[in-house]
């Protein structure tokens, strides 16, 4: 089966740019989770849904938004950039976003110049 | 705020010796557990996860809970130089935001052949 999947892996924005990631989670998992990780750090949790509806969201400003399809699949979308924003972006797929372990994609490496 | 707290390393140890990563964590209602590997320029990888106290072991890894004093750690047996990589907890909030995990910074653990 495959696992997480996060598409683009690279992608290079300048200041004041929008940015749209995409994250397909494990096939039966209803829940997406995405995090932002910079370096050094671990990740920091921006937003989970479940079943198509917004469970959390973490300390990140309004400029970050994401939804999620009928087909569990995901998007996150970031508005105005800042050199700040760049960071490895991190999807984790779990069942139903219950205490079970979270599994996490390949990542996307934003770059803000 | 609930922190998860680890020693950033970096941890030198031997081929063939027991590595031990630690983590402790301030949510004291906090139920489940979790031990992800990252590799330098890869994605978390879930190695463990815990939710009882006392022992649990896969392999090679034994994942060590204790509720009381809020405190996790992991054991790496035999280590190999493949285990080389930055070592994350997480923990996941108890209560109101129980949708999220929490990492610590990550231990840098090094094998040495």
């Amino acid at each position: 089966d495959a696992g997480v999947t996060q598409s683009p892996t690279h992608l290079i924005k300048t200041r004041g740019q929008h940015v749209t990631l995409r994250c397909s989670p494990i096939s039966g998992h209803k829940s997406v989770s995405w995090y932002q990780q910079v370096l050094g750090q671990g990740p920091q949790f921006i937003f989970q849904y479940y079943e198509k509806e917004e469970r959390g969201r973490g300390n990140f400003p309004d400029r970050f938004s994401a939804r999620q399809f009928p087909n569990y699949s995901s998007e996150l979308n970031v508005n105005a950039l800042l050199l700040g924003d760049s960071a490895l972006y991190l999807c984790a797929s779990s069942l139903d976003g219950g205490p079970g372990a979270q599994y996490f994609g390949p990542g996307t490496r934003l770059l803000v110049l | 705020q609930k922190e998860v707290e680890q020693n950033s390393g970096p941890l030198s140890v031997p081929e063939g010796a027991i590595a031990s990563l630690n983590c402790t964590y301030s949510d004291r209602g906090s139920q489940s557990f979790f031990w992800y590997r990252q590799y330098s320029g890869k994605s978390p990888e879930l190695i463990m996860s815990i939710y009882s106290n006392g022992d649990k072991e896969d392999g090679r890894f034994t994942a060590q809970l204790n509720k009381a004093s809020q405190y996790v750690s992991l054991l790496i047996r035999d280590s190999q130089p493949s285990d080389s990589a930055t070592y994350l907890c997480a923990v996941r909030n108890s209560g109101g935001s129980n949708y999220k995990l929490t990492f610590g910074k990550g231990t840098l653990l090094t094998v040495n052949p």
